[in-house]
Order: C-alpha cells, then sequence, then structure tokens
C-alpha cells in the first residue's frame, strides 16, 4: 500500500516561493500508472486541485494557478516537489500530496501540511 | 465559489438515509466521471466513490454513488455517527486545457 508524506516549511513569508516535497513509500513512483498530485485547502473551505505529474515529468496545472506553479519529480528518490511563487496570505493553506491511479481520483492522500504565508 | 455546487449542510437521524447532491456543467460531470471523498474532522480526504458509483474496497455498502447528466448524488443509508463528516465531489474538467474541480463540501451532521 503506498504512503505519502509531506514535508517542508510551515512558514513562507510573502512574496517568496513555497516548497513542499512529498515522499513515497510502499511503492516506487516510476513504476507507471501514477499521477502524482498536490491539492489544497484554505483553513475553513473547499479543497482546490494545484496540479499533478507523471513519473516521465508531464506535468497538469489548476489554470488559475499555472503561472506560479512548478512541480517536479525525483524518481531516485521517489519524491516529487511543489514549487508555489509569489505567495500572499491567501496561499495559507493545508497542502496535501496524493496519488492519482491513471489519472483516475486521488488516493491516497498524504497527511497534509500548514502552510502559513505571514511576514 | 466552487466549479461544482453542493450544499453546504446536511442532516440525518441514525439508521436514515441521506443524500448530497452535487451539480456541474457539460465540460465536467456532464463528460467526465465523479468522484466523492469523506473527510473526517482534523484528517486528510478519503475516496469514497470512483467512476460514478464504484467502491474501493474497505468502503461499506452503505455508500452509493450516481450520475445523471450534469448532476451526481452520493446516498449514505443506515446513517451512523462515524459519518458525520465532510463530503466533497469532484471531477475532470475538459475546459482550459483540462483540470480537475471540486465541490465546495457538504458537512454531514448525525442528529
Amino acid at each position: 500500500q503506498v504512503q505519502l508524506q509531506e514535508s517542508g516549511p510551515g512558514l513562507v513569508k510573502p512574496s517568496q516561493t513555497l516548497s513542499l516535497t512529498c515522499t513515497v513509500s510502499g511503492g516506487s513512483i516510476s513504476s507507471g500508472g501514477y499521477y502524482w498530485s498536490w491539492i489544497r485547502q484554505h483553513p475553513g473551505k473547499g479543497l482546490e486541485w494545484i496540479g499533478y505529474i507523471y513519473y516521465s515529468g508531464s506535468t497538469y496545472y489548476n489554470p488559475s494557478l499555472k503561472s506560479r506553479v512548478t512541480i517536479s519529480v525525483d524518481t531516485s528518490k521517489n519524491q516529487f516537489s511543489l514549487k508555489l511563487s509569489s505567495v500572499t496570505a491567501a496561499d495559507t493553506a493545508v497542502y496535501y500530496c496524493a496519488s492519482s491511479p491513471s489519472a483516475e481520483g486521488f488516493d491516497p492522500w498524504g497527511q497534509g501540511t500548514l502552510v502559513t504565508v505571514s511576514s | 465559489q466552487s466549479v461544482l455546487t453542493q450544499p453546504p449542510s446536511a442532516s440525518g437521524t441514525p439508521g436514515q438515509r441521506v443524500t448530497i447532491s452535487c451539480s456541474g456543467s457539460s465540460s465536467n460531470i456532464g463528460s467526465n466521471y465523479v468522484y466523492w471523498y469523506q473527510q473526517l474532522p482534523g484528517t486528510a480526504p478519503k475516496l469514497l466513490i470512483y467512476r460514478n458509483n464504484q467502491r474501493p474496497s474497505g468502503v461499506p455498502d452503505r455508500f452509493s454513488g450516481s450520475k445523471s447528466g450534469t448532476s451526481a448524488s452520493l446516498a449514505i443509508s443506515g446513517l451512523r455517527s462515524e459519518d458525520e463528516a465532510d463530503y466533497y465531489c469532484a471531477a475532470w474538467d475538459d475546459s482550459l486545457s483540462g483540470h480537475w474541480v471540486f465541490g465546495g463540501g457538504t458537512k454531514l451532521t448525525v442528529l
């Protein structure tokens, strides 16, 4: 059973770049058939898909965030990463990583990590 | 404002059957599968229904999904106190080169 764990700074200053990593265990990120996603949830709000990546490096992003988002994969470390540039307080959220088998839905999810944007 | 529309709240008593609706458009629900997620308080979401009406292993058959046109619904029968959670629908949207969209979520209260 694949498990995912997010890691990264819990506090980021405005205008800086938010960087998070998701470590995958229990399976190989390069085995194929899975897309690797980032999803966020603003405090007390609903879910927002940020984007996902295939092990080959192909990426798909939410059009509303596309200009600020970069998702990359490191198959040697079995990790994938999120970078969100020029952050503001509106980017404060719990960030989840999740796998997407055959790009169908999100399962399973990591436990999530809260990132606060504040000076 | 979420692309998919869900009622903000729903409620029922133990043993009852409740349904949660999810309304979209031709570019998302109308042409793609619908997925449902359950988020228990303080935890990450969990896949509940995939491909409109399929249950992953381990999900009780009390949970069922359906889709008609540009709308979908999640039904929970034999309601239990542990079903109290937030429920989200999701679908791929073909517009703007394609992207995933979610409903705003429905908070289910078991009275």
